[in-house]
């Protein structure tokens, strides 16, 4: 049973134009959120976090939203651009740095 | 600075082979990680470690073993490949929670 899910396996965004990617999970303990992406044959980088004290998070081009009532997190991307495409995973942890992955989405940038 | 270094890159195994998948770190790393990432499944875990000589099972730890003798490395292990473990595996430091995992650039294991 998946605890973090990504329901949009893909995405395709205009260049310049906002990039909106979501992730729901189902586990209230969730204390800390990561985004990450991941190039072809490359490992995940990570992109950005944010505790669950917190309900934004900013750095740079890349925002994050926590909604905790709703069990969901977003990561808008403004502008974006074409070498932001690849595929984003989201994750969350309650417990160490046991992180709980959602499945992805593909975010394709086109110039 | 290397970060996590995995070993090999590619790897082709038959059915009942056993092998080692090698995973390094330079980083000091209190915490390790293996994680499976399978189409359509996200990456999952399989085992971690929060310090030498400490090992817990993830949520997908069936047909592996890990040990974790020191800081640096993590080998992960299969038993006795079968089809199912086909996927390509990754392995993940971070320092002491809550941190961002760092990943190695993974291993591609096709079992035949």
């Amino acid at each position: 049973d998946q605890q973090v899910k990504q329901n949009s396996p893909s995405l395709s965004v205009q260049e310049g134009r906002i990039s909106i990617l979501n992730c729901d999970y189902t586990n209230s303990m969730f204390d800390y959120f990561l985004w990450y992406k991941k190039y072809p044959a490359e490992g995940p980088t990570f992109l950005i976090s944010i505790s669950s004290i917190k309900d934004k998070n900013e750095d740079g081009r890349f925002t994050v939203f926590l909604n905790k009532s709703a069990k969901h997190l977003s990561l808008h991307i403004v502008p974006s651009q074409p070498g932001d495409s690849a595929v984003y995973f989201c994750a969350a942890k309650y417990n160490f740095n046991k992180f709980y992955f959602g499945s992805g989405t593909k975010l394709n940038v086109k110039p | 600075n290397a970060g996590v270094t995995q070993t090999p890159k590619f790897q082709v195994l038959k059915t009942g082979q056993s092998m080692t998948l090698q995973c390094a770190q330079d980083m000091n790393h209190e915490y390790m990680s293996w994680y499976r990432q399978d189409p359509g499944m996200g990456l999952r875990l399989i085992h971690y470690s929060v310090g030498a000589g400490i090992t817990d099972q993830g949520e997908v730890p069936n047909g592996y073993n890990v040990s974790r003798s020191t800081t640096e490395d993590f080998p992960l292990r299969l038993l006795s490949a079968a089809p199912s473990q086909t996927s390509v595996y990754f392995c993940a430091s971070s320092p002491r929670h809550p941190s961002p995992l760092h990943f190695g650039n993974g291993t591609r294991l096709t079992v035949t």
